[in-house]
């Protein structure tokens, strides 16, 4: 069935630093990509998308491309801040029949002032 | 402005009590979710109900039903808690196809 891996561990870094969260999925058909975003005490968030090969999703200055090729959809970004501190969930969805979501264990992200 | 909606935020239940958690969304979705959260484990999928009317397994459903009750509403219920039932439970609606999931704010249930 589908599924979604994410790099294992907790990523900390300073502010300011370059991030990156890798990625990668198996699927049977031309899913959508997701990233989700979850900050203490909440439930998840859509941080970005892409629907279909070579799309860039991006937003608060993260961004995902999603390579068909190497079935990857890794999440980047320049700078971060002390207020990107957070859980990382990347996800996919197939969208046949009932639309199932498939999410990978999702990363914490420890940004350091 | 409201989304998805659960209650109650926070539970503590004995083992043995039942109890359901409630979800509704005011998106006129047709998709509903719910999903439990543990430490290192991800979301692991429960229920799912693609449409009124339908229910169907996810990848950890023992212990646990469902009802949709209506196109807004989804519970989901634990006839009898378990200790291994704590967990924190997100309830989420998907609209039209690939398009993305809107989740609750959680429900983080102890059972003792």
């Amino acid at each position: 069935g589908d599924s979604v891996t994410q790099m294992e561990g907790p990523v900390t870094l300073s502010e300011e630093a370059f991030l990156t969260i890798n990625c990668t999925y198996t699927a049977t058909g031309y899913p959508s990509l997701f990233w989700y975003v979850q900050y203490p005490g909440e439930g998840l968030q859509l941080l970005l998308k892409a629907t279909k090969a070579d799309d860039k999703g991006s937003n608060k200055g993260f961004e995902a491309t999603y390579r068909k090729e190497t079935t990857s959809f890794h999440l980047e970004k320049g700078s971060v801040q002390v207020s990107d501190s957070a859980v990382y969930f990347c996800a996919l969805s197939e969208g046949y029949g009932n639309n199932r979501l498939a999410f990978g264990k999702g990363n914490q992200v420890v940004v350091i002032p | 402005n409201a989304g998805v909606t659960q209650t109650p935020k926070f539970q503590v239940l004995k083992t043995g009590q039942s109890m359901t958690l409630q979800c509704a969304q005011d998106m006129n979705h047709n998709s509903m979710y719910w999903y439990r959260q543990d430490p290192g484990m991800g979301l692991r999928l429960i229920y799912y109900s693609a449409s009124e009317g339908t229910t169907d397994k996810g990848e950890v459903p023992n212990g646990y039903n469902v009802s949709r009750l209506n196109k807004r509403e989804f519970s989901l219920r634990l006839e009898s808690a378990a200790p291994s039932q704590t967990s924190v439970y997100f309830c989420a609606s998907v609209g039209t196809v690939n398009t993305e999931a809107f989740f609750g704010q959680g429900t983080r249930l102890t059972v003792v």
